[in-house]
């Protein structure tokens, strides 16, 4: 069964480094998302990308975040400048289409900012 | 953000016997539920969903019902096995293509 993959696993960053975080979505997939869970609280939107832009994006989502597919296969989130309240789990997902298609998700990067 | 709630955190059931997972939400123009699995070091796993103009949908062993006067979802497993163990997510699809979920319910099936 196809899946979305992403890596690393676990990602170590000093406060107020960039990091790349990087998916693969599911090949035929047309929308892509990230999502992240800070340790003891509720899974959080951040951002949904279709036909390279972005389409809807939360309040979480602030200028330290970007997103980019730069091939035909991967899915980046870049976060500019760490800080220690980024330290959480990033989910990637993929989904065939838009509502009604159920999103798929990757096993997810565990951040730890230092 | 208490759009969707799942009051339980934790539910033990014996092998064999049904599971039922809770999820109420509040704004009555939800169109499209879903839940998921999740297993310690893996992502969440879709398991079913359910769009408003239903009330029951059936997958296995998997159960969803959506009673909309209520807003309230509720996952049954029916029977429970030692590998449904696992935290349970509701989910609701917010405007635009955002999955909203809840916090999660831990089911414990002892064998």
């Amino acid at each position: 069964e196809p899946e979305v993959t992403q890596t690393p696993s676990h990602q170590v960053t000093q406060m107020g480094q960039e990091v790349i975080l990087r998916c693969v979505p599911i090949s035929n997939h047309l929308y892509f998302y990230w999502y992240r869970q800070i340790l003891g609280q509720k899974v959080e939107f951040l951002v949904s990308f279709y036909n390279n832009e972005i389409s809807e994006k939360s309040e979480i989502f602030d200028d330290q975040f970007s997103v980019e597919r730069p091939d035909g296969s991967n899915f980046t989130l870049k976060i500019r400048s760490t800080k220690l309240e980024d330290s959480a789990m990033y989910f990637c997902a993929s989904s065939g289409g838009y509502r009604n298609q159920p999103q798929h998700f990757g096993d997810g990067t565990r951040l730890s900012i230092l | 953000d208490q759009q969707v709630k799942q009051n339980s955190p934790s539910l033990s059931v014996q092998e064999g016997r049904i599971s039922i997972l809770n999820c109420d939400y509040t704004n009555s123009m939800f169109d499209y539920f879903l839940w998921y699995k999740k297993y310690p070091a893996e992502g969440p796993t879709f398991l079913i969903s359910i769009s408003s103009i239903k009330d029951k949908n059936e997958d296995g062993r998997f159960t969803v019902f959506l009673n909309k006067s209520a807003k309230h979802l509720s996952l049954h497993i029916v029977p429970s096995q030692p590998g449904d163990s696992a935290v349970y997510f509701c989910a609701v699809l917010n405007a635009g293509n955002m999955l909203t979920f809840g916090g999660g319910t831990r089911l414990m099936v002892k064998p």
